[in-house]
């Protein structure tokens, strides 16, 4: 079966810092892979995916994310974090070809003035 | 344009009555979900249509029952609702490989 972990319930960063939230998935062929954030008191929102082609993906709001296959990993990473960034982020898989999707535990992302 | 509207927003009840959730999705998609989020932000799938047609059924007690009267619409029935059922309850849409669009949610407690 399909899992997802993400590494660290909570990271604290300082603003204009490197923000590197971190996201493990175990499953015997790469699935599809999603990051989603959650502002308080709404829904997630989808801030990029890798489905195939290009490993570095790009997402919204200056997020990126890399697929290493050897690591089995998708770890979500921005330049310089700003206030704004203050939310939770779920790492998500889902096989390929299937519907459903599993997310992880969540990472909540704190930054200090 | 709103792409996924849950109905209400906020939902307080008592134990053992029954209610319902609405939600709509405007972006075309062929599948949509619920989700169950509860107080430690834990995601959890509950069930899933494809074309109206119910493909993901996880282990969730049988007092709860969707229904997808057609692909832009899945709505949520709760019977005999229990405290343990207090959580955010999330609709979400996707098509193909893309990712899901997720409604705003609908907390619900149950006193």
């Amino acid at each position: 079966a399909q899992s997802v972990t993400q590494l660290g319930s909570h990271v604290s960063v300082s603003e204009g810092a490197l923000v590197l939230l971190r996201c493990n998935y175990s499953s015997s062929v790469p699935p599809y892979l999603f990051w989603y954030v959650q502002y308080p008191n709404q829904g997630l929102q989808l801030l990029l995916k890798y489905t195939t082609g290009a490993t570095l993906v790009k997402g919204i709001n200056g997020f990126e994310a890399e697929f290493k296959k050897s690591e089995t990993s998708f770890h979500l990473t921005k330049p310089s974090a700003h206030m704004s960034d203050a939310a939770e982020y779920f790492c998500a898989v889902r096989p390929l070809g299937g519907f459903k999707t599993i997310f992880g535990a969540g990472t909540r992302l704190f930054v200090k003035a | 344009d709103t792409a996924v509207s849950q109905t209400p927003k906020y939902l307080v009840t008592q134990m053992g009555n029954d209610k319902s959730i609405k939600c709509e999705q405007n972006l075309g998609h062929d599948t949509m979900y619920w989700y169950k989020q509860d107080s430690k932000k834990f995601l959890k799938i509950m069930f899933s249509y494809n074309n109206k047609e119910l493909i993901i059924n996880e282990t969730v007690p049988n007092r709860f029952s969707p229904k997808s009267p057609d692909k832009a619409h899945l709505n949520l029935h709760i019977n005999s609702l229990e405290l343990g059922d207090s959580a955010v309850y999330f609709c979400a849409s996707s098509q193909d490989t893309g990712g899901q669009y997720f409604g705003p949610g609908t907390r619900l407690t149950v006193t």
